[in-house]
């Protein structure tokens, strides 16, 4: 199956900066992947599906110009956390899909703003 | 009320015992995951399923699409089975999937 990586793990990042987190798909050309969130004790929610060449669709109620998105080849897609707050704090995931529509997760990214 | 929903939300379990946890949803979907997320975070997949029943080790997880059901059973519990279990269903031809809110097994020895 499909091996998903994310950069970095983790990230502590003063308030007002921007964080940018890479998932890379090692061995599956992705045309789509997905980003997650996810707040403790909570469900993931899909913030936005990210495809490759052309422009990311977010979910109702995610800030377009504060997640930036680019998915500039099949096996790498950004979020970059614009601006970022104590309330972005967050468990961020991606994921992409297969040909069967099988899933594969990246590890995630611990995000803590202060 | 949520698209999917588990039950239970907690369940602590003795090494050993055997172990169901179940999910319903409400929308029409093309296949239903369940995953395993450990307590570092990470995300596993366990099954994907549109029909019928699947096992793949001490894990076996059913469907049943006409009542909108689907169970996730563990035989003989381990320890290293404690982690949040997810249901998740993919609705239509879209890849993201709706996320249950998880179960949180804590095998104990």
């Amino acid at each position: 199956g499909a091996v998903v990586s994310q950069h970095p793990s983790w990230v502590i990042c003063k308030s007002g900066t921007s964080v940018k987190i890479e998932c890379r798909s090692l061995d599956f050309q992705a045309t789509t992947m997905f980003w997650y969130r996810q707040f403790p004790k909570q469900s993931l929610m899909l913030m936005a599906t990210s495809n490759e060449g052309s422009k990311a669709t977010y979910e109702q109620g995610v800030e377009k110009d504060k997640f930036l998105i680019n998915h500039a080849s099949l096996t790498l897609s950004t979020l970059t956390v614009t601006s970022a707050h104590p309330e972005d704090s967050s468990f961020y995931i991606c994921s992409i899909s297969g040909r069967a529509h099988e899933q594969y997760f990246g590890p995630g990214t611990r995000l803590t703003v202060t | 009320k949520n698209e999917v929903e588990q039950s239970p939300q907690n369940l602590t379990a003795q090494e050993g015992e055997f172990i169901t946890i179940n999910c319903s949803y409400s929308v029409g979907i093309s296949a239903l995951h369940w995953l395993q997320q450990h307590p570092g975070g990470g995300i596993v997949s366990l099954f994907m399923l549109s029909s019928g029943k699947k096992k793949h080790g001490r894990l076996i997880a059913t469907i049943n699409i006409q009542e909108k059901h689907s169970s996730l059973h563990i035989t003989a519990s381990h320890p290293r089975d404690s982690a949040v279990y997810i249901c998740a269903v993919r609705r239509g031809s879209q890849g993201n999937l709706i996320f249950g809110k998880g179960t949180k097994l804590s095998v104990k020895p």
